[in-house]
């Protein structure tokens, strides 16, 4: 089974503190994300990354950044909590090719942070 | 990468069939339509795929028009379990400049 393990299920911050989310696969996966969902906003990419070292902004990607230095491991960071960044954070990874022949996006179980 | 649109929500009462129908215009000749469920608190996680006509498991059935440009989610016999948010993805690869990016999901509320 295919598993990817977000470090930490709650965390509760404080505004200023520098916030690191790790997530880790087990699949070998090209492909890192990490979504943030938020009530009636459903799922907003963040950053992507799709190799080692290389990463691309998502959607809402200002008051975030990113880590890839090994393959299965992507960290999301925020330099300076704020309280508008209380959300729960998926991490994410699939392979490049997602034809079928098994080949999804498999989700952590979600880390809510809150932000004091 | 082609942007869906689905309702916002339905309700549904136990033991009838659900039908959630996601709209994906510019649907590129070589994407994918994916369908993923989500329990609250949870991560989303792989229902169906498929790339045209009919595709069924043993959790769902999506028919899938010629044109592609819309996609149905099908569930059978739905129970109060499946009260989830469901979300369609078009897309077949994630190479750079190609991000998953979902939409808003639908809520399905299964009422007893």
């Amino acid at each position: 089974d295919v598993k990817v393990t977000q470090s930490s299920r709650y965390l509760v911050k404080r505004t200023g503190e520098k916030v690191f989310l790790e997530c880790v696969q087990d699949m070998d996966h090209e492909n890192m994300f990490w979504y943030r969902q938020d009530p009636g906003l459903g799922l907003r990419l963040i950053y992507f990354s799709y190799d080692v070292k290389m990463k691309e902004k998502g959607d809402i990607p200002e008051g975030y950044s990113v880590s890839r230095e090994k393959k299965e491991r992507f960290s999301l960071i925020l330099e300076s909590a704020s309280t508008n960044q209380t959300s729960m954070y998926l991490c994410a990874s699939s392979f490049q090719d997602l034809r079928p022949s098994g080949n999804t996006i498999y989700f952590g179980e979600g880390s809510w942070l809150t932000v004091v | 990468l082609a942007k869906t649109t689905q309702p916002i929500s339905m309700d549904s009462y136990e033991g009838q069939e659900v039908n959630i129908t996601c709209s994906h215009n510019n649907i590129a000749t070589n994407d994918y339509i994916t369908w993923y469920q989500q329990f609250p608190s949870q991560g989303p996680r792989f229902i169906i795929q498929g790339y045209k006509t009919k595709v069924t498991n043993e959790v769902a059935s999506l028919f899938i028009p010629a044109d592609r440009k819309s996609s149905t989610l099908s569930l059978p016999r739905v129970s109060l379990s499946d009260t989830a948010v469901y979300y369609c993805l078009v897309g077949v690869d994630n190479n750079a400049g190609n991000m998953l990016t979902f939409g808003g999901g639908t809520r399905l509320m299964v009422k007893p």
